[in-house]
């Protein structure tokens, strides 16, 4: 049972449109992230927050931009898509209690950009 | 850079058998943080077990145990009693404990691909 909520599940849309993907949790967390998998299904983290107002670039670059405004709401944008981020995006949250605090997933956005 | 390896892609296991997935990683740090996710295909990465570096005691979980060695530097989950169900994913990750920026980011190995054999 999820959490965290990710919308949409599935998307495929032409070269150059802008897409935002939205992430929701309810569990208060501080801490959000996004990773992308790639189809060899490596994980890499493209951008996290720490809190509202709060945003880093992760260790993968990525074109995308994000923004965290509330507390539950971590919303990834491609201002123009391009066949290359084709992906699997994940988007994940945990709490500011210790290091051992997992990471809770969301179920993940599949971008298909033709 | 902390780094993760998993250096086995795939692996398969009888119904009711035990299989261990290996996972190793390098660090500077002498307290750190240790995590298996499994990932079921289409389905949410959910949290199987986590270890403290600064336990001697292995990690357990119902049928999910851990062989941590520190000085090894190697961490492997142990599954027993396998089940369908257990067909996945499945990410070792590390997370360090200093108190920079990036403590509370993990670093995932490449993953470990689990097939279960009726």
């Amino acid at each position: 049972e999820a959490d965290i909520y990710q919308t949409p599940r599935y998307l495929v849309i032409g070269t150059g449109k802008k897409i935002t993907l939205e992430c929701s949790q309810t569990m208060g967390h501080d801490k959000m992230y996004w990773y992308q998998q790639d189809p060899g299904m490596e994980l890499h983290l493209i951008h996290y927050s720490y809190g509202v107002n709060s945003t880093e670039k992760g260790d993968l670059s990525s074109e995308s931009t994000v923004s965290r405004i509330r507390t539950e709401h971590f919303p990834l944008t491609l201002e123009s898509a391009r066949p290359s981020h084709t992906s699997q995006y994940l988007c994940a949250s945990s709490d500011s209690g210790w290091g051992n605090s997992p990471l809770h997933f969301g179920n993940g956005t599949r971008l298909t950009v033709t | 850079a902390q780094t993760v390896t998993q250096s086995q892609p795939e692996m398969s296991v009888q119904e009711a058998e035990t299989v261990t997935l290996s996972c190793t990683y390098d660090t500077s740090e002498s307290d750190y943080y240790l995590f298996w996710y499994k990932q079921p295909p289409s389905r949410q990465m959910i949290l199987v077990i986590r270890q403290e570096a600064y336990k001697q005691q292995n990690a357990t979980e119902n049928r999910f145990s851990v062989n941590f060695q520190k000085a090894a530097k190697s961490f492997s989950l142990k599954i027993s009693d396998s089940q369908l169900g257990d067909a996945a994913m499945y990410f070792c990750a590390y997370r360090g404990s200093y108190s920079g920026a990036g403590s509370y980011q993990l670093t995932f190995g490449k993953g470990t691909k689990l097939s279960v054999i009726p």
